[in-house]
């Protein structure tokens, strides 16, 4: 069954810290793989978009890697910000045939990342 | 330039009514998509449209419907509303099917009383 399990579910960090998210996941074949960011009573804002060949990938203060073979995936931030409080979705898509395109997303519960000052 | 939009932000329902959630895309987008968000649960994908014709369904009972106008704006309706449909449902669009990216609005909260 394909799966996507994210840890820790939470996560609280003081301000200008580092920290790291994980993402393991069972799909199979794998095309992508993203990370969203969702603000409480907002929707999610995609911060980065991995396909099966690429390592890593950054956005600003954001970096994701990915390691196909053993199936995870990470998301570093740096400098932590208050702003960075939010949760964040790993989200996997199967690779499916081009009538279904993606609407197979898998996506994981979150990591809920609270940063204080 | 506008992104997703969704209304209303809040919905309340009692058991057994009916609800219409609409969605208006990003200009220029054609697929729309829509998703349900429990307390607790991850994101679980409802609907899909393209090109005003529903082209994909999530696990979903059929009481979940919906469609997409000319504009390419699009409406959930969920009939015989019952507790567990309380959750955030967020609809997404794309410029085109097998875009990688698809742009969340930010959602409505419907909550069944």
């Amino acid at each position: 069954k394909n799966q996507v399990e994210q840890s820790p579910q939470s996560l609280i960090i003081l301000e200008g810290k580092n920290c790291t998210l994980q993402c393991n996941y069972t799909v199979s074949p794998f095309s992508n793989l993203r990370w969203y960011k969702q603000d409480t009573g907002r929707g999610p804002v995609s911060l980065t978009i991995m396909t099966f060949s690429e390592n890593t990938k950054s956005n600003g203060r954001y970096t994701a890697t990915l390691d196909a073979d053993t199936k995870q995936s990470s998301l570093h931030i740096t400098a932590s910000q208050l702003s960075d409080s939010a949760s964040y979705i790993c989200v996997v898509s199967p690779k499916n045939p081009p009538d279904q395109a993606g609407t197979a997303l898998i996506f994981g519960k979150g990591t809920t990342l609270s940063v204080s000052s | 330039e506008a992104g997703v939009t969704q209304s209303p932000t809040h919905l309340i329902k009692t058991r057994g009514q009916q609800a219409t959630l609409r969605c208006s895309p990003i200009s220029g987008h054609t697929s729309v998509y829509w998703y349900q968000q429990a307390l607790g649960l991850g994101l679980q994908f409802l609907l899909w449209y393209d090109e005003g014709e529903e082209r994909n369904r999530g696990n979903f009972p059929p009481r979940f419907s919906g469609r997409q106008f000319p504009n390419y704006s699009s409406e959930l309706n969920v009939n015989a509303l019952e507790l567990e449909d309380s959750a955030l449902y967020l609809c997404a669009s794309s410029l085109k099917p097998t875009s990688l990216a698809q742009h969340f609005g930010d959602g409505t909260r419907l909550s069944i009383l």
